[in-house]
């Protein structure tokens, strides 16, 4: 069946350095990849989204690529700021023989940034 | 735009009892899906509603039941619960009519089973 596997937290990193989360899937189909962040004590936002092979979604001065050759959709930023602290999850979604969508997730990997 | 609302916001349970969670979807959305989150985990799919039916459902028993109101609106009902029960329960809505790969998520209830 399909699996995310994400890069174990927590990522600790002082404010403006680069961030890197590792996400790898197994699929059957072509899923559709996402992420999601979640803030202490809400409910998971989504982040961004790619749709297919080569696509790269952004939001919020974070982007992912989909790379279909090494199953890998890793989230990355270019300066981290300490209101993104947060857990980031990486999903993907295939479509059911129903129609639906209902999405994988992996386990998610804690961000503290520092000022 | 209201978006999706949970109720409780916390609940705490007995081992035995039973739970019902409740959950409004975002204005517009007609599919709700119910997800359950454990400490330090991803959620896990419980089941999908659409049209007042159960149209998907993930790997979990019985116990757990949910209902969808003419107006979208959800429940989830957990029976006889056990400690293994205590998590983040998730709901989250979506469109037919947009994308159902687009999911929005309301903030939780978190139950706890003493």
């Amino acid at each position: 069946g399909d699996s995310v596997t994400q890069m174990e937290g927590p990522v600790t990193l002082s404010e403006e350095a680069c961030l890197t989360i590792n996400c790898t899937y197994t699929a059957t189909g072509y899923p559709s990849l996402f992420w999601y962040v979640q803030y202490p004590g809400e409910g998971l936002q989504l982040l961004l989204k790619a749709t297919k092979a080569d696509d790269k979604g952004s939001n919020k001065g974070f982007e992912a690529t989909y790379r279909k050759e090494t199953t890998s959709f890793h989230l990355e930023k270019g300066s981290v700021q300490v209101s993104d602290s947060a857990v980031y999850f990486c999903a993907l979604s295939d479509p059911t023989p129903g129609g639906s969508y209902i999405p994988t997730f992996g386990r998610g990997t804690s961000l503290i940034v520092h000022p | 735009d209201a978006g999706v609302t949970q109720s409780p916001t916390h609940l705490i349970k007995t081992r035995g009892q039973q739970v019902t969670l409740r959950c409004s979807p975002k204005s517009g959305h007609d599919t709700v899906s119910w997800y359950q989150q454990a400490l330090g985990q991803g959620p896990q799919f419980i089941f999908q509603y659409y049209e007042e039916e159960e149209r998907q459902r993930g790997n979990f028993p019985d116990r757990f039941s949910g209902h969808q109101f003419p107006n979208y609106s959800s429940e989830l009902n957990v029976n006889a619960l056990l400690l293994g029960d205590s998590a983040l329960y998730l709901c989250a809505s979506s469109s037919t009519g947009t994308s159902l790969r687009k999911q929005y998520f309301g903030p939780g209830t978190r139950l706890t089973v003493t």
